[in-house]
């Protein structure tokens, strides 16, 4: 079953103690990115990538880092969490372009979420 | 930065034709346009993607205009279980990576 995985599905930590949430798709996709959705905000998008070994900021990426050192896997790394970074995330993936088109798609499959809460 | 703007909240019967509609500005030239379905705490889900003109499939359509400065998503005959959270994607138009946008999200309530 094509899918993408989330772990933990949550998590209650204090500021400043080091956390990964993990990320893995089976579908061969070269695009992942993570979204933080917040009440009133919407989704935003933290960090992507086009493929192994290459990442970019998304619009906050502040607090976070990533990194993509295989094709199914892309973890998402608090240093040093604190309580603004208390949010639903999600993880996705989809090819980066259509096969046929070429045009850039969008297609997302995405994880059933992370529910952080750092006090 | 592409910047999207969708209606907070709409309202439809059952059995109507709801059109909910993004703007959206400075996006990649040669990028879909997407849409996304979510009930609460679930992931989005992708309902439909075009580049111009019109596209259908088994779920809803998809208008986009020549100018790609907008797009509608028509859901035909909707019931209860449309009722979500709808949201557009859009790429940004940042030199051929794929920084996306979503919208602010458009709450469907369906009533009986």
């Amino acid at each position: 079953e094509a899918q993408v995985t989330q772990n933990p599905r949550y998590l209650i930590t204090v500021t400043g103690k080091k956390l990964t949430v993990t990320c893995s798709q089976n579908m061969n996709h070269e695009y992942m990115s993570w979204y933080r959705q917040d009440p009133g905000l919407g989704l935003r998008q933290i960090y992507y990538s086009m493929n192994v070994e290459v990442t970019d900021k998304g619009d906050v990426p502040e607090g976070y880092k990533v990194s993509r050192k295989e094709k199914r896997n892309f973890p998402l790394i608090l240093e040093s969490p604190s309580p603004n970074q208390t949010s639903l995330y999600f993880c996705a993936s989809s090819l980066s372009r259509d096969r046929e088109s070429r045009r850039g798609s969008y297609e997302q499959y995405f994880g059933p979420g992370t529910r952080l809460t750092v006090t | 930065l592409a910047k999207t703007t969708q209606p907070i909240s709409m309202d439809s019967y059952e059995g109507q034709e709801v059109n909910i509609t993004c703007s959206h500005n400075n996006i990649a030239t040669n990028d879909y346009i997407t849409w996304y379905q979510q009930f609460p705490s679930q992931g989005p889900r992708f309902i439909i993607q075009g580049y111009k003109t019109k596209v259908t499939n088994e779920v809803a359509s998809l208008f986009i205009p020549a100018d790609r400065k907008s797009s509608t998503l028509s859901l035909p005959r909707v019931s209860l279980s449309d009722t979500a959270v709808y949201y557009c994607l859009v790429g940004e138009n940042s030199g051929g990576y794929q920084k996306v946008t979503f919208g602010t999200g458009t709450k469907l309530q369906v009533i009986p």
